[in-house]
């Protein structure tokens, strides 16, 4: 079965550009969810979806950061305008909601970015 | 709120050794999961053991095992037999409802 699948994989974009960052989860999961991981912060959750809502986006930086998950098969983080403190690692990772195999998240292989 | 701590943030060890990885959290919950997953140096997470708070029997995976003790709130993984491909960053995690909160990481390397 196809895991959590992510792109870009790697990005290095110029300060004050717009970034997409795209998820596919997997199929038949109905949570989703976006981590930063940095090396000062660790991994910090971003944002969560349970089917395609958005339940808590405390873990969102600011204003300049926005998720979306128009359907259950997709989802993107957008950051506009980028700046160099942006530069991280970004997860997506997904389950399914409501069984006890679902308390475990299975993550993507993250998007690299770089804001120069 | 809950908080995870993982108080080694290197280990090493030697190949075919075994070694223990501490994670420690912080919950007033009593129905909870924990988990280990390892990061290679592709960034990739992987799952590596969980654990439900409400079984009394660690948890075990082939060489990795876990010593759950939920009245110390202590969960720590110990990898038998290590080899040159577990070397990775270890992340404790600690799971209740909807939110998986991790710790800082364990770097561990593995001498040959």
């Amino acid at each position: 079965d196809a895991g959590v699948i992510q792109s870009p994989r790697h990005e290095v974009t110029e300060m004050g550009q717009e970034v997409t960052l795209r998820c596919k989860p997997i199929s038949g999961h109905n949570s989703l969810f976006w981590y930063r991981q940095t090396m000062m912060r660790g991994l910090e959750l971003l944002i969560y979806f349970n089917n395609n809502v958005p339940i808590d986006d405390s873990g969102m930086p600011e204003d300049r950061f926005s998720a979306k998950m128009p359907n259950a098969s997709f989802s993107t983080l957008k950051i506009q305008p980028s700046e160099p403190r942006d530069s991280a690692v970004y997860f997506c990772a997904s389950r399914f909601r409501g069984t006890d195999s679902g308390n475990t998240i299975y993550f993507g292989e993250g998007s690299w970015l770089t804001v120069v | 709120a809950q908080t995870v701590t993982q108080s080694q943030p290197e280990m090493s060890v030697q190949e075919a050794e075994t070694v223990t990885l501490s994670c420690t959290y912080d919950t007033s919950e009593s129905d909870y999961y924990l988990f280990w997953y390892k990061q290679p140096p592709s960034r990739q997470m992987i799952l590596v053991i969980r654990q439900e708070a409400y079984k009394q029997q660690n948890a075990t995976e082939n060489r990795f095992s876990v010593n759950f003790q939920k009245a110390a709130k202590s969960f720590s993984l110990k990898i038998s037999d290590s080899q040159l491909g577990d070397a990775a960053m270890y992340f404790c995690a600690y799971k209740r409802d909807d939110k998986i909160i991790f710790g800082k990481g364990t770097r561990l390397h593995i001498l040959p």
